[in-house]
């Protein structure tokens, strides 16, 4: 365990579906991220929070929502997604936002 | 747009031997070189963040070097074992919103 949580690990869910991807830490830190690594490509980032307010959005798609309630939670909404955005999800942490970023285990998606 | 280049793509090498891989990007505007470890299964984890020209840092058997002038940052692994096995990958962080630009990486093979 890294000290980030991601659930699940593995979704399968149809392009008519909804569901949510959660991230929880309790290292106190104050920045955190949606990644998406897809094969072959480099990691993606999708959007930054630094202390609860969004401060990044790299041009995603509006069928993925970013909420963040707290420092510590973090969620992704995914609804109506197509099957090109079958990825690995990374969330990420930072305590400052320019020192090194701790990593949870990504929820692998794909999308049916 | 930041370039960042990983080389080799991918090492094997038998183990005992020490190796080294490459991370080219370009010089300007630079903040801070990030170098982490991913091992399959698991979450990427932090190795080292470099962000004064010159710099060197050691962490075990695996350190790095840091040329901000040139754009290039070696990482180098002494006498490698096969848990070293693990994808290496490198991100400048640079330019004027100071995001993190993601290599692909080079891949690791450790044989016993």
């Amino acid at each position: 365990e890294t000290g980030v949580t991601q659930t699940p690990r593995h979704l399968v869910m149809g392009m008519t579906n909804k569901k949510s991807l959660k991230c929880e830490q309790h290292l106190g830190h104050n920045a955190m991220y949606w990644y998406k690594q897809s094969a072959k490509k480099p990691l993606e980032l999708m959007f930054v929070y630094n202390f609860k307010e969004q401060t990044e959005n790299n041009s995603v798609p509006s069928r993925f929502s970013p909420e963040c309630p707290n420092s510590s939670h973090l969620f992704l909404h995914l609804h109506t997604l197509q099957p090109e955005d079958s990825a690995l999800y990374l969330c990420a942490s930072s305590l400052r936002g320019d020192d090194g970023y701790t990593f949870g285990s990504g929820t692998r998606l794909t999308v049916v | 747009i930041l370039n960042v280049e990983q080389s080799p793509q991918s090492l094997h090498v038998q183990e005992g031997d020490s190796t080294n891989f490459t991370c080219s990007f370009p010089s300007s505007n630079f903040y801070a070189l990030h170098w982490y470890r991913w091992e399959t299964a698991k979450s990427p984890e932090a190795l080292f963040v470099m962000t004064l020209n010159g710099d060197e840092k050691k962490k075990g058997r695996i350190s790095a070097t840091l040329n901000t002038k040139e754009g290039y940052s070696y990482l180098y692994i002494k006498g490698s074992q096969p848990e070293d096995s693990a994808t290496y990958l490198c991100a400048p962080n640079a330019g004027n919103n100071r995001k993190l630009i993601w290599g692909l990486g080079t891949s690791l093979a450790v044989n016993p």
